[in-house]
């Protein structure tokens, strides 16, 4: 079984420059998660999806972050502008559901530098 | 969401058993206690998750306390591959949160040869 995958796995970009990255999540797998991990830190969720709907985007800062998941598969989220302080590694998962028996599955994620 | 505490760090030996424990004194009747773990350079891998019992599987067995307070998450025998970071989280079960991770800073483990 294919795992997650996510591109580009490493971005180096200036402040104030946009970008954006690309996560394709397991096969069949309807829900899928975008988290933020910052240096030393866990992961921070970003924003759910359950198919190509939006579940959950409570912490994500929607003044310079956005994320789409079209046709309920592929999703991408991006950064516009990018600040200093985005500098993390994004880490996108997907679960067959919801539900609490059904595991997250992560991908490898991008490590995004702003300079 | 319900909080975790875990031990900054900890220390193996190879092939001996690692018993790594979590208190969630906050902890609902419906949060699930869920492990995971993370490899340098590798997004989280799921280990194990319970309720209320007792749980084994191939990569470890969690231990849950009576009054589900806390919980150990139990290696076995430790390889150089379980040096990782080890996060125990409360899994929501309700709202919006439903399915949510919220992982905090776990404990990383080291094991020495």
């Amino acid at each position: 079984e294919a795992g997650v995958a996510q591109s580009p796995r490493y971005k180096i970009i200036e402040k104030r420059q946009s970008v954006a990255f690309w996560c394709n999540p397991i096969s069949g797998h309807a829900t899928l998660y975008w988290y933020q991990q910052i240096l030393g830190q866990g992961p921070k969720l970003l924003i759910q999806f359950q198919n190509n709907g939006v579940v959950d985007d409570s912490q994500l800062p929607k003044d310079r972050f956005s994320a789409e998941r079209l046709k309920g598969v592929d999703s991408t989220l991006k950064i516009q502008p990018a600040k200093l302080e985005d500098s993390a590694v994004y880490l996108c998962a997907s679960s067959l559901a919801r539900g609490d028996s059904y595991e997250q599955y992560f991908g490898p994620g991008t490590r995004l530098t702003v300079t | 969401d319900a909080k975790t505490t875990q031990p900054n760090s900890m220390e193996s030996n190879e092939e001996e058993p690692v018993h790594l424990p979590c208190n969630h004194s906050t902890i609902s009747g419906t949060d699930y206690i869920h492990w995971y773990r993370q490899l340098p350079s590798q997004g989280p891998e799921y280990v194990i998750h319970g309720l209320t019992s007792n749980v084994n599987n191939r990569m470890a067995s969690l231990a849950i306390a009576e009054d589900r307070k806390s919980s150990t998450l139990i290696l076995h025998r430790a390889t150089l591959r379980d040096a990782a970071v080890y996060y125990c989280i409360l899994r929501d079960v309700q709202g919006t949160s439903y399915g949510k991770l919220t992982f905090g800073q776990g404990t990383i483990l080291t094991v020495h040869p």
